[in-house]
């Protein structure tokens, strides 16, 4: 089945602690990217890659970092998370820049 | 700067009666066009694109949405509504390097 996997899908941690969220895709997909989810803001881009070894910032990058070093997978990584980092996150990928995006069913990620 | 508006926080509307959830944008270039819609603890599912060609494009489920250039534009319409279109319906922007722009989303309410 084709999809888009993140873990965890839930994860309560506390203010500095490192934290990564895997994403991957089976499709085969050049394009992947990861988005915040927060209610009256609709999702935003934090980064992007439109293929290995290249990323690039979307509209609210600070305090995550990405890679890519592998085609199927793009982890997001928050290495001193904090509360307003508190928030739904999607990650998404897509075979060409003009096709749609295959959402995961999100990580819901809570910084006490 | 960037942006794509979806002017209705939430929109009613009558099982049978037609429905239009309104986008309107402000990217430079010919960005691309989509709907998604978001189910509760779900991420988002593609509805329909436009990418060039006829300003009305049909899409999943019974969706079409009408492109106006002059306007920025991409209205969702529907001609009849059902209950289970119930959900939260977001208006998203592309331009040609990936970066992604959102609304804020619309939700939509159909009465039996």
């Amino acid at each position: 089945e084709a999809q888009v996997t993140q873990n965890p899908r839930y994860l309560i941690t506390v203010t500095g602690k490192k934290l990564t969220v895997t994403c991957s895709q089976n499709m085969n997909h050049e394009y992947m990217s990861w988005y915040r989810q927060d209610p009256g803001l609709g999702l935003r881009q934090i980064y992007y890659s439109m293929n290995v070894e290249v990323t690039d910032k979307g509209d609210v990058p600070e305090g995550y970092k990405v890679s890519r070093k592998e085609k199927r997978n793009f982890p997001l990584i928050l290495e001193s998370p904090s509360p307003n980092q508190t928030s739904l996150y999607f990650c998404a990928s897509s075979l060409e820049g003009n096709q749609p995006q295959h959402f995961g069913d999100g990580t819901r990620l809570s910084i006490l | 700067a960037q942006s794509v508006a979806q002017p209705e926080d939430q929109v009613n509307v009558a099982e049978g009666n037609p429905l239009t959830v309104k986008c309107t944008y402000s990217v430079s270039g010919n960005p691309y066009l989509f709907w998604y819609v978001q189910y509760p603890n779900r991420g988002l599912q593609f509805l329909l694109k436009y990418i060039t060609g006829d300003n009305l494009v049909k899409g999943s489920y019974g969706f079409e949405a009408e492109f106006n250039k002059s306007q920025t534009s991409f209205h969702l319409k529907k001609p009849s509504a059902l209950v289970s279109d119930s959900a939260l319906y977001f208006c998203a922007v592309r331009d040609r390097g990936f970066k992604t722009i959102f609304g804020a989303g619309t939700r939509l309410f159909v009465k039996a």
